[in-house]
């Protein structure tokens, strides 16, 4: 069965610094690429980032282009969102999500972690 | 970016009636679109992908066609289960990009 869970999330202030981690089991880590993927409270769904299998190729969104950098370690089967210069804006519930083997879809979805930045 | 827009924003529907969500992009994605069911609190759930593929264990309720600009989700006959939100995203293109949501309540 595959699972994703995500942890790290918390209460930071603006400006500030988080990382964010998903453990992943029930499947071959390297053969998959993943994503993260935010939603604000009430609003709808934001990709962020992906990154490939091996780990050699990413796509950022322009919202979090130099602010963000996602990265994954393929011997603990462990996807990491580092989160910098946080804004009020940055506050949602992130997902980490398993991509399709061949197109960049969302078959498995973490159950989400929360990240509350204040101001 | 290739932007989506999706039709109603809420939905108000009784169970067993039919549903039919839309959703349209601002250039062609040709068949590289997916739905995603989301309850309140949970993840989203994948439904469809290429247009009109049903994910795995997704009942046969749910379909999807359309392909270039514009698209459908259709649930036959809604049942209690299926009140939620419904996103469709492409994948045609980088960034990924989502449509806002519709909303399906129980009138």
């Amino acid at each position: 069965e595959v699972q994703l869970l995500e942890s790290g999330g918390g209460l930071v202030q603006s400006g500030g610094s988080l990382r964010l981690s998903c453990a992943a089991s029930g499947f071959t880590f390297t053969n998959f690429a993943m994503g993260w993927v935010r939603q604000a409270p009430g609003k709808g769904l934001e990709w962020l980032l992906t990154i490939s299998g091996s780990g050699g190729a990413t796509n950022y969104a322009d919202s979090v282009k130099g602010r963000f950098t996602i990265s994954r370690d393929n011997s603990k089967n462990t996807l990491y969102l580092q989160m910098n210069s946080l804004g009020s804006d940055d506050t949602a519930v992130y997902y980490c999500a398993r991509e399709n083997w061949d197109w960049p879809y969302f078959d498995y979805w973490g159950q989400g972690t929360l990240v509350t930045v204040s101001s | 970016e290739i932007v989506m827009t999706q039709s109603p924003a809420t939905l108000s529907l009784s169970p067993g009636e039919r549903a039919s969500l839309s959703c349209g992009a601002s250039q062609s994605v040709n068949s590289n679109l997916a739905w995603y069911q989301q309850k309140p609190g949970q993840a989203p759930r994948l439904l469809i992908y290429g247009a009109s593929t049903r994910a795995t264990g997704i009942p046969a309720r749910f379909s999807g066609s359309g392909s270039g600009t514009e698209f459908t989700l259709t649930i036959s006959s809604l049942q209690s289960e299926d009140f939620a939100v419904y996103y469709c995203q492409q994948y045609n293109n980088w960034p990924l990009t989502f449509g806002g949501g519709t909303k399906v309540e129980i009138k």
